[in-house]
């Protein structure tokens, strides 16, 4: 059964204190993974895609990285606005219409 | 160019009532899905359509109907809620055409007495 599971469920930062958020899957036939940001009672908003084992992006603060199994959101000297909850996605299967999404990481920075 | 919209924001229903959310892209999107999202749990997949006359049905589609007859609309139908709707539905977009970014509207939050 496709799986996507995120770690942890929540994590307090400092500000300026550096860390990572895991998400490990298990699906067959990948398509891409997705990295999302979402704001209290706002959409998911799209943040990165990765599509390969090796594949590496960056925007501002934020770099996400993708293994076989899993991937990670790299956050490098948070700021208080980067406060919210990160949500991972899989797409899997032929046409890849499916998008299979993780429980998702809260994440605080504190000033 | 407003993206995803979704209407109402908010919705109370009584258990046995019927209502639809309603859902409407204006970038021409071809892929259309409806997802809830629930304390605790990812956005789970009700309802996808990849063009105007076809749907299909993803993960959790039971108590629910949709129909796409416009490329821009993609209404979702309650048909008789029950208290296990109440949800966060969030209704997304996506581009066939080589794209694989969705875009999500703001939400309706339901609740269901």
């Amino acid at each position: 059964e496709d799986q996507v599971t995120q770690s942890p469920e929540a994590l307090r930062l400092q500000e300026g204190e550096s860390s990572s958020l895991n998400c490990s899957y298990t699906v067959s036939g990948l398509r891409g993974l997705f990295w999302y940001r979402q704001d209290p009672g706002k959409g998911p908003e799209f943040l990165f895609t990765l599509y390969s084992a090796g594949e590496e992006k960056e925007k501002e603060r934020l770099k996400a990285t993708l293994t076989k199994k899993e991937s990670f959101l790299h956050i490098t000297a948070p700021k208080p606005e980067d406060s919210a909850t990160y949500l991972c996605a899989v797409q899997a299967g032929t046409g890849g219409f499916k998008t299979i999404f993780g429980a998702g990481t809260r994440l605080f920075v504190k000033a | 160019n407003a993206g995803v919209t979704q209407t109402p924001k908010f919705q109370v229903l009584k258990t046995g009532q019927s209502m639809t959310l309603q859902c409407a892209q204006d970038m021409n999107h071809e892929y259309m899905s409806w997802y809830r999202q629930d304390p605790g749990m990812g956005l789970r997949l009700i309802h996808y359509s990849v063009g105007a006359g076809i749907t299909d049905q993803g993960e959790v589609p039971n108590g629910y109907n949709v129909s796409r007859s416009t490329t821009e609309d993609f209404p979702l139908r309650l048909l008789s809620a029950a208290p296990s709707q109440t949800s966060v539905y969030f209704c997304a977009s996506r581009d066939t055409g080589g794209g694989d970014t969705q875009y999500f509207g703001p939400g309706t939050r339901l609740t269901v007495l």
